[in-house]
């Protein structure tokens, strides 16, 4: 089976950096996504990682460890619409993937 | 706007009726999912269709029956729902789920059912 372990909420303020963790314990794993998911609204996709290291794209960046199971997800330069559920989701390499509890982030002012 | 589409947006039905949740994907993908997400719990999983071939069936109740009648098309028939169906169903689609680098899915904006 599967195991994927998100923090379910955090706050941060506008401007600031915030990083959201993901554990997970699974076999064959092949894979990393990070999905944002606004209130109301289907999950977007905002990154993958499949080899070690970080994958930066514009204000998000997603790191991964392979060997510790862990992966977090940075936002910098945080916006009010930036408020949101984070999604990490676990790739195998039987083509399935499962997903998080998911983390909802609040930006305040 | 992701290139996959749900109808309809919003579904209220009796526990007696039988209705349907339609998805399309302009996407030219290969492989269709449908996911239900009930009020502060995680996505599940429901069915998975890779080249319009059932691969996958999370241990759903028979009451959901999916159909894949071609890989841009794929449907959830409802028949005798409770209410604690009541859930979001979302449709999802990626290009090839046998790769890691092709598995990112593109969601729908799902269907808001109740079932009263």
């Amino acid at each position: 089976g599967q195991n994927i372990d998100q923090p379910t909420e955090m706050t941060a303020t506008e401007g600031a950096i915030v990083q959201i963790n993901c554990t997970y314990q699974t076999s064959g794993f092949n894979g990393l996504f990070w999905y944002q998911q606004h209130a109301g609204e289907a999950p977007t996709f905002l990154s993958y990682n499949v080899l070690d290291g970080l994958e930066e794209k514009g204000r998000f960046s997603s790191f991964l460890s392979r060997s510790k199971g862990y992966s977090y997800l940075l936002l910098k330069e945080l916006q009010m619409k930036d408020s949101a559920s984070y999604l990490c989701a676990v790739y195998t390499n039987a083509g399935k993937s499962t997903f998080g509890d998911g983390t909802t982030l609040t930006v305040k002012p | 706007e992701t290139g996959v589409t749900q109808t309809p947006r919003h579904l209220v039905m009796g526990m007696t009726n039988k209705k349907s949740l339609k998805c399309e994907q302009h996407l030219g993908h290969n492989a269709m999912y449908w996911y239900k997400q009930s009020a502060k719990k995680p996505l599940e999983l429901m069915f998975v269709y890779s080249l319009e071939e059932r691969v996958e069936n999370n241990s759903v109740p028979s009451r959901f029956s999916p159909e894949c009648p071609n890989s841009s098309h794929l449907f959830l028939h409802l028949h005798t729902l409770q209410p604690e169906d009541s859930a979001l169903y979302l449709c999802a689609s990626s290009q090839d789920r046998s790769r890691p680098l092709g598995n990112e899915q593109f969601f729908g904006p799902g269907t808001r059912l109740t079932v009263l």
